[in-house]
């Protein structure tokens, strides 16, 4: 079975310029998660989605980040304009169901150096 | 709000030593609870949950943990220490006053001595 898929994997911009991350889910997986990982946290949640609607967003920067799922599977997340602060690891992560029991599957990450 | 202290950022042990790190959790509800390991370049990986029931659960590579309610802990063991334990270990909960949402605790780096 494949696992949760994330590019790229690396990336490297200045400030002010925008960024995108993809995150393909685990097929049948209707629940997907953006976490940011600032260096020496753990993960904070983002956004969460149900299928392509959104469960939870209330960590998400609305002013500079935004993010969609297209269909139901595949998701975006964009930056746009960044800060140095969004200096993090950016992980994906799906699950079959919604619930707080549900074992998460996490991608490998987008690690973003702003300069 | 529900929050999950790891107490040390990093642990050292020897091979063939017992593992231990501590998670204490804050939750007003029954909580679920959580440890995934996240190894150098990779997403994190499920080691064990408590959702319900038996207090004493078992997880993957030999971890175990164990739910105490009075002591709002869920510190992971294991008996003896391998090489590749060498990872960062994350404690979490999530319950219904948060709305379900998974809350990390900062992490907890495992070395492991040959």
């Amino acid at each position: 079975e494949a696992g949760v898929a994330q590019s790229p994997r690396y990336k490297i911009i200045e400030k002010r310029q925008s960024v995108a991350f993809w995150c393909n889910p685990i097929s049948g997986h209707a629940t997907l998660y953006w976490y940011q990982q600032i260096l020496g946290q753990g993960p904070k949640l983002l956004i969460q989605f149900q299928n392509n609607g959104v469960v939870d967003d209330s960590q998400l920067p609305k002013d500079r980040f935004s993010a969609e799922r297209l269909k139901g599977v595949d998701s975006t997340l964009k930056i746009q304009p960044a800060k140095l602060e969004d200096s993090a690891v950016y992980l994906c992560a799906s699950s079959f169901g919604t619930g707080g029991q549900e074992t998460q599957y996490f991608g490998p990450g987008t690690r973003l150096l702003v300069l | 709000a529900q929050s999950v202290t790891q107490l040390g950022s990093h642990v050292s042990v020897s091979e063939g030593a017992l593992v231990l790190l501590r998670c204490n959790y804050s939750s007003s509800v029954p909580p679920y609870l959580f440890w995934y390991v996240q190894y150098p370049n990779q997403g994190l990986q499920l080691l064990l949950k408590y959702t319900t029931g038996a207090t004493l659960v078992k997880g993957i590579n030999g971890f175990e943990a164990e739910f105490k309610k009075s002591e709002t802990s869920f510190h992971l063991t294991k008996p003896s220490a391998h090489m590749s334990d060498a990872a960062e270990y994350f404690c979490a909960v999530s319950d219904a006053t948060g709305g379900f949402k998974t809350i990390f605790g900062a992490g907890t780096r495992l070395f492991v001595k040959a």
